[in-house]
């Protein structure tokens, strides 16, 4: 089946560095991905929409300057988050669509800022 | 405003019981409800997908309902297995091409042996 691959599963980093998220799809092109932020116990809160050749589309309220997203091809997003505070300590998801229907999910990445 | 509530947080059972898992939404008007497993630390896994025009999808030990009516969703598993332990969500689909799913918190359910 489909399958998208996420790196860093975990990541733990000091308070205004940078780092970045990568997903890429392994077996299909994925031309749309979707990030996504899920805090303890809450749901997966769309972040941003990212589509490949193209600006990302953000949800209102997340900052574009703070969590940079590149499409730069059919098989790779990233996402980066720069100058990460402790309240930027979640779990981010990415996903994609390879047919018509379920989506797939990356396995999802552990940041802790501290 | 437009709401997804999964009714309970938690649900326990005993292994071999039928576990019954509740999605309702209002104000939105989605083409597909899907359902998805997720485990702790990992992304979720999809399990079903099930259109408005449709009543009833299985799967294995798996059963979802949609009433467009009732702006409900009901996720049954059956004859449960402590694996079945997991948090499931439910997520709406609007079918548009480019769309992301909008999910519910999940349910967590818990199988006893």
């Amino acid at each position: 089946g489909a399958v998208v691959s996420q790196h860093p599963s975990w990541v733990i980093c000091k308070s205004g560095t940078s780092v970045k998220i990568e997903c890429r799809s392994l077996d299909f092109q994925a031309t749309t991905m979707f990030w996504y932020r899920q805090f303890p116990k809450q749901s997966l809160m769309l972040m941003a929409t990212s589509n490949e050749g193209s600006k990302a589309t953000y949800e209102q309220g997340v900052e574009k300057d703070k969590f940079l997203i590149n499409h730069a091809s059919l098989t790779l997003s990233t996402l980066t988050v720069t100058s990460a505070h402790p309240e930027d300590s979640s779990f981010y998801i990415c996903s994609a669509r390879p047919g018509l229907n379920g989506y797939t999910f990356g396995s999802g990445t552990r940041l802790t800022v501290v | 405003s437009q709401k997804i509530e999964q009714n309970s947080e938690a649900l326990n059972i005993q292994e071999g019981k039928t576990a019954t898992l509740t999605c309702n939404y209002t104000n939105y008007s989605p083409a597909y409800l899907q359902w998805y497993r997720q485990d702790p630390g990992r992304g979720p896994v999809f399990l079903l997908l099930i259109r408005e025009n449709e009543k009833e999808k299985r799967k294995e030990r798996l059963k979802v309902t949609f009433d467009t009516t009732l702006k409900q969703s009901l996720f049954h598993i059956t004859a449960s297995q402590p694996a079945d332990s997991a948090t499931y969500l439910c997520a709406l689909d609007e079918g548009q091409a480019g769309t992301a799913l909008i999910f519910g918190k999940g349910t967590t359910l818990s199988v006893s042996s």
